[in-house]
Order: structure tokens, then C-alpha cells, then sequence
């Protein structure tokens, strides 16, 4: 069965430093992964995604993702943060060919002025 | 585009009674799913399509009907509504590939529950 653990249920970073968010993750077959931001009252938007090729993505508002598969990692990083970059964030997983999408449990971040 | 559209925005209900959340894509995606998002535990899949007619489900589907009779919309009914049924609930949609599965997935506004 899929599952995603995302281990960190806030994190906190000041303006100008980078951020990294965790995520791990578990599928029998080939991983499909992503990443999802939620701002207050509003439904998810995607930010990135792993599906083969170059183990660094690179995604929306400057956001990056590594895929570790020795580790079965996908943390989300960016340089340098932005007070604007403070929401929720998701980590999710599909196994390829498959329909089912299973989300972490999300992580706050946030970005202190 | 509109998008994915959900209705209403906020609904409260009852014990007991029943509702039909409403969802609509006007991207021709052949896939839809439904979530509900409660506090500490993100998004949980209820039931998901992938196309007209096919219907499956998902981590939670108890409590919960789907159909999906047109390519555009597909409705999450509550036959017998319960207070654990309070949540926030998404629909989102995505283009299916012939070997990758899916593609990426995107979300409506949401519908805030709350059952009496």
C-alpha cells in the first residue's frame, strides 16, 4: 500500500534563509510524487512533480524538490524564503500506472519577516 | 475555463439527513476524485473516476456515493449524514495517459460540512 510521512507538522524560517520541508514516502512499484500548497481557505494548488528523469525538479515561485530514491525522500527546498511562501504544504504520492493519489498529512510553514 | 467548480461553498446539515455535493470541470478530464481534508490528517481519497460510467474506491468511501453519468460532472452524495462526516471536502480532476496513470491533479475551492 502507499503512504506518505511528512514528519514535520510546522516549520518555522526567517525571510531570506532556505527552507526545506520534508517528505518520505513507500510504494511497491515506480513513485510518482508531488508537491501541493494550500493557502487559508482556498483548494490545493500544484507546485511540482517527480515522475522520472532528473533527480532535482524544479517547480512554481521558485520551489525545488530532490528525489533520494535510496532514502525514499522528496524534500521541498527553496533558497530563500518569502514571508509569501508561509501555507500549507502537501507531499503526495501516486504509484505509477495506478489512479490513486495518497497525500502526507501536510506541513505548516512559517516564514517570519 | 472555469475550472473545477464546486457547490455549495459552505453547507450545514442534521444527523441523518442527506445532500449531494456538487463538482464540474470543464477541462474534459476523464479523471475526478473526491477528498475531504480534516486537521492533522490531509487529504484523504473518498471515491475516484476515470471516466463516464467508472466509478472506485478510495481510502474512506463508508458513508459516501458517487456516480459519474457525464464526462464533466460527478457528484459525492451523503445518503444518512454524520457528525463524522464534518470536514472540508475537495473534487479534483486531472488528464489520464495511456502508460503514467495520471497527470497532474487539479482542486476546486472546496465545500465546508458541518453535521449537527
Amino acid at each position: 500500500a502507499q503512504s506518505v510521512a511528512q514528519p514535520e507538522d510546522q516549520v518555522n524560517v526567517a525571510e531570506g534563509n532556505p527552507l526545506t520541508v520534508k517528505c518520505t514516502y513507500s510504494v511497491s512499484g515506480n513513485p510518482y510524487l508531488f508537491w501541493y500548497v494550500q493557502y487559508p481557505n482556498r483548494g490545493l494548488q500544484f507546485l511540482l512533480k517527480y515522475i522520472t528523469g532528473d533527480n532535482l525538479v524544479k517547480g512554481s515561485y521558485g520551489f525545488e524538490a530532490e528525489f533520494n530514491k535510496s532514502q525514499t525522500s522528496f524534500h521541498l527546498k527553496k533558497p530563500s524564503a518569502l514571508v509569501s511562501d508561509s501555507a500549507l504544504y502537501f507531499c503526495a504520492v501516486r504509484e505509477g500506472g495506478g489512479f490513486k493519489t495518497i497525500f502526507g498529512a501536510g506541513t505548516r510553514l512559517f516564514v517570519k519577516a | 475555463n472555469a475550472g473545477v467548480t464546486q457547490t455549495p461553498k459552505f453547507q450545514v446539515l442534521k444527523t441523518g439527513q442527506s445532500m449531494t455535493l456538487q463538482c464540474a470541470q470543464d477541462m474534459n478530464h476523464e479523471y475526478m476524485s473526491w477528498y475531504r481534508q480534516d486537521p492533522g490528517m490531509g487529504l484523504r481519497l473518498i471515491h475516484y473516476s476515470v471516466g463516464a460510467g467508472i466509478t472506485d474506491q478510495g481510502e474512506v468511501p463508508n458513508g459516501y456515493n458517487v456516480s459519474r453519468s457525464t464526462t464533466e460532472d460527478f457528484p459525492l452524495r451523503l445518503l444518512s449524514a454524520a457528525p463524522s462526516q464534518t470536514s472540508v471536502y475537495f473534487c479534483a480532476s486531472s488528464q489520464t495517459t495511456g502508460t503514467s496513470g495520471l497527470e497532474t491533479q487539479y482542486f476546486g475551492p472546496g465545500t465546508r460540512l458541518l453535521v449537527l
